[in-house]
């Protein structure tokens, strides 16, 4: 089955700076990798997602990368703000029997003001 | 509802009692999803339902934990003889099928003393 890898696992940066969450995933027949914010105390949301078919996708501040070769993809996020504080998972869905929807570990993203 | 629905919210229990947790998706939705979050952990994946296929049960972490889906809407995870690792919050998704946003509920904080 699918298998997800994150890193960083916590990631301190300063207000104004970029942040970068990389992904690595196991099943090559992955074919959508989304990812999602979870503030403190609420629900994970999505914030962006991208299909195979593609190799960047960008939105506003954030933007998401993939490399289908080495199976990684990346989280970008430029000119940080505080609100941007939160706990953000990667995850990736095969191919498989079922499709089901697989989470990274999640990176603890700090922007400090 | 406008939403996916939990309950309960919250559910403090003692040791080898048997929960039940509710889930109540986004009408139309045809796949639904458990997720258990760890204190400050990820998003492990516990069991999926698509539509009327057999459910992917393969993230239960024992045979103590079960779940249903009737009439393809609402959902019930049940935890039998419940153990203080159990204590977590349970989260559900559901989402249109395979490949689109997933929409989280509140999530149910249970907690096994």
């Amino acid at each position: 089955g699918e298998n997800v890898e994150q890193h960083p696992s916590t990631l301190s940066v300063q207000e104004g700076d970029s942040a970068v969450i990389k992904c690595t995933y196991s099943d090559s027949a992955s074919n959508y990798f989304p990812w999602y914010k979870q503030e403190l105390g609420k629900r994970p949301q999505l914030i962006i997602d991208i299909r195979s078919n593609v190799g960047e996708k960008k939105d506003q501040r954030i933007a998401v990368t993939l490399n289908k070769t080495a199976k990684h993809f990346s989280l970008h996020i430029t000119e940080t703000q505080p609100e941007d504080s939160a706990v953000y998972f990667c995850a990736a869905i095969g191919r498989g029997a079922t499709n089901k929807l697989i989470f990274g570990t999640g990176t603890l993203l700090a922007v400090q003001p | 509802g406008a939403g996916v629905s939990q309950s309960p919210s919250n559910k403090v229990t003692e040791k080898g009692k048997d929960v039940e947790l509710r889930c109540d998706p986004i009408s139309g939705h045809t796949a639904l999803y458990w997720y258990r979050q760890s204190l400050g952990q990820g998003l492990e994946f516990l069991i999926y339902f698509q539509g009327n296929s057999a459910p992917d049960k393969s993230g239960l972490p024992s045979d103590r934990f079960s779940a249903e889906r009737t009439g393809g809407s609402v959902s019930t995870l049940t935890i039998q003889r419940t153990q203080q690792e159990d204590s977590a919050v349970y989260l559900c998704a559901s989402t249109t099928g395979s490949g689109g946003e997933l929409f989280f509920g509140e999530g149910s904080r249970l907690t096994v003393l």
